[in-house]
């Protein structure tokens, strides 16, 4: 079956705008991760949903960062008013549900000028 | 604090040689440790390990779990250029509830030469 997808696969912008990030999981997968990797940096956790709700945002790195999940499917990370540090690989993955294997989508390399 | 600690952090082969990567680990409450390979962006999913001195094997590659030491190793035989890439290495800890957030090493990048 289809794996993890994510869109765009690279999106290039302007410091001060708002990006939105897509994954749409493995199908029946209820548990989404986001995680962000600089460069030359290991994984960086930013939030996990389970179905819609998220009971873990620990994470964010500040409140400019959000993510929502909508029919415990395709989520979105959202960067408002992004900064030069922003600028990483962002990383989606999916599991079963209690199951620790985590399965990644391609990223979105985000390049914040 | 939970940490994972890899070695060595970068590693530069000959094909046709054997390596040993190393992944150490100091987390409370362990449940599992896992291997990825990591070629370009996506981290693709190698081994889950959860008891110890029991070897997973796929092809070249080799993994084994030594919980009283805390540790694990990635043997890799007759390595090919194929192989380079970061290997990461992760563990999940039991928590209330599914959450099963990952606490990730740094990697080894292991770079294979013809």
């Amino acid at each position: 079956g289809a794996g993890v997808s994510q869109s765009p696969s690279n999106k290039v912008t302007e410091k001060g705008k708002d990006v939105e990030l897509r994954c749409d999981p493995i199908s029946g997968h209820t548990a989404l991760y986001w995680y962000r990797q600089s460069l030359g940096q290991g994984l960086e956790f930013l939030i996990y949903f389970q179905g819609n709700s998220a009971p873990d945002k620990s994470g964010l790195p500040s409140d400019r960062f959000s993510a929502e999940r909508t029919g415990g499917s395709v989520s979105t990370l959202t960067i408002q008013r992004t900064q030069q540090e922003d600028s990483a690989v962002y990383l989606c993955a999916s599991s079963l549900q209690a199951q620790d294997t985590q399965y990644f989508g391609p990223g979105t390399r985000l390049t914040v000028l | 604090e939970d940490k994972v600690v890899q070695s060595p952090l970068s590693l530069v082969v000959h094909e046709g040689d054997t390596v040993t990567l190393n992944c150490s680990y100091e987390v409370t409450n362990f449940r599992s440790l896992l291997w990825y390979k990591q070629e370009k962006k996506a981290p693709t999913f190698l081994f889950m390990l959860t008891s110890s001195g029991i070897e997973k094997k796929s092809g070249r590659l080799s993994s084994i779990l030594d919980k009283k030491e805390l540790f694990s190793i990635l043997n890799i035989t007759a390595t090919q250029t194929g192989d380079s890439a970061v290997y990461l290495c992760a563990v999940a800890k039991s928590r209330a509830g599914n959450n099963r957030k990952l606490i990730w090493g740094l990697g080894t990048s292991l770079a294979v030469n013809p």
